[in-house]
């Protein structure tokens, strides 16, 4: 489960701050979405996810955002801490489908 | 409970070889799903298996293969192995029951195709 990709998009953000990761998806039947976190050395763990029949989940400092109509996914990380380090990934899934396509990944770096 | 296990954790191989993979889902989950992570690729959807049977199937050729055991164990065999085939591969389990559902992934097995 290391780092993934030598050009992943990263987002470097200060310890405190709020954290905003984007995802963009281009299935219109994609019905639910999950987002992960990847730390080095493990698999994905899972943070938060969302069906298409919402726009907004709230979680542990934690909050996904789902527009159907431009296809756009995002997750917020309050307060952000050093321990969100990490490689995140958003995933998604057709409508009665146990097959999921995950995004390239975002890299967030927490600045302490 | 104890999460999805992967075993083994690190493989070298050369090209041409076969290897097997091996993974244990969370107890009581009965979907198991295989993936290939490549820096280049990224995460790529390669079967789910439910009930002994393949559920989903990704685009992969038919060199990759699967089982599922009646104890939900699931195995991914990789025949005539390729350079390109150097990965980390990733199996996850769900329960199940209900289709797209939360699946929680193990630590991966990283093989090396020399």
């Amino acid at each position: 489960g290391e780092s993934v990709g030598l050009h992943l998009p990263t987002l470097s953000v200060q310890e405190g701050d709020n954290s905003i990761i984007n995802c963009a998806y281009s299935n219109s039947a994609s019905d639910y979405f999950i987002w992960y976190k990847q730390e080095s050395g493990k698999g994905p763990q899972f943070i938060i996810d969302i069906r298409s029949n919402m726009d907004k989940r709230q979680g542990q400092r934690v909050t996904v955002l789902l527009n159907k109509t431009v296809k756009h996914l995002s997750l917020q990380i309050a307060a952000t801490q050093p321990g969100d380090s990490a490689v995140y990934f958003c995933a998604e899934t057709p409508y009665n489908f146990n097959k999921f396509y995950f995004g390239s990944g975002t890299k967030l770096n927490v600045k302490p | 409970k104890a999460g999805v296990t992967q075993t083994p954790r690190y493989l070298i191989k050369t090209r041409g070889q076969q290897v097997t993979l091996s993974c244990s889902p969370i107890s009581g989950h009965r979907s198991v799903s295989w993936y290939q992570q490549t820096p280049g690729q990224g995460l790529q959807f390669l079967f789910e298996y439910f009930s002994e049977t393949q559920r989903n199937k990704g685009n992969f050729p038919g060199r990759f293969s699967g089982r599922q055991f009646s104890n939900s164990r699931s195995e991914m065999n990789v025949s005539t192995l390729e350079l390109g085939d150097s990965a980390l591969y990733l199996c996850a389990s769900s329960p199940g029951d209900v289709l797209t559902e939360t699946q929680y992934f193990g630590p991966g097995t990283r093989l090396l195709v020399l």
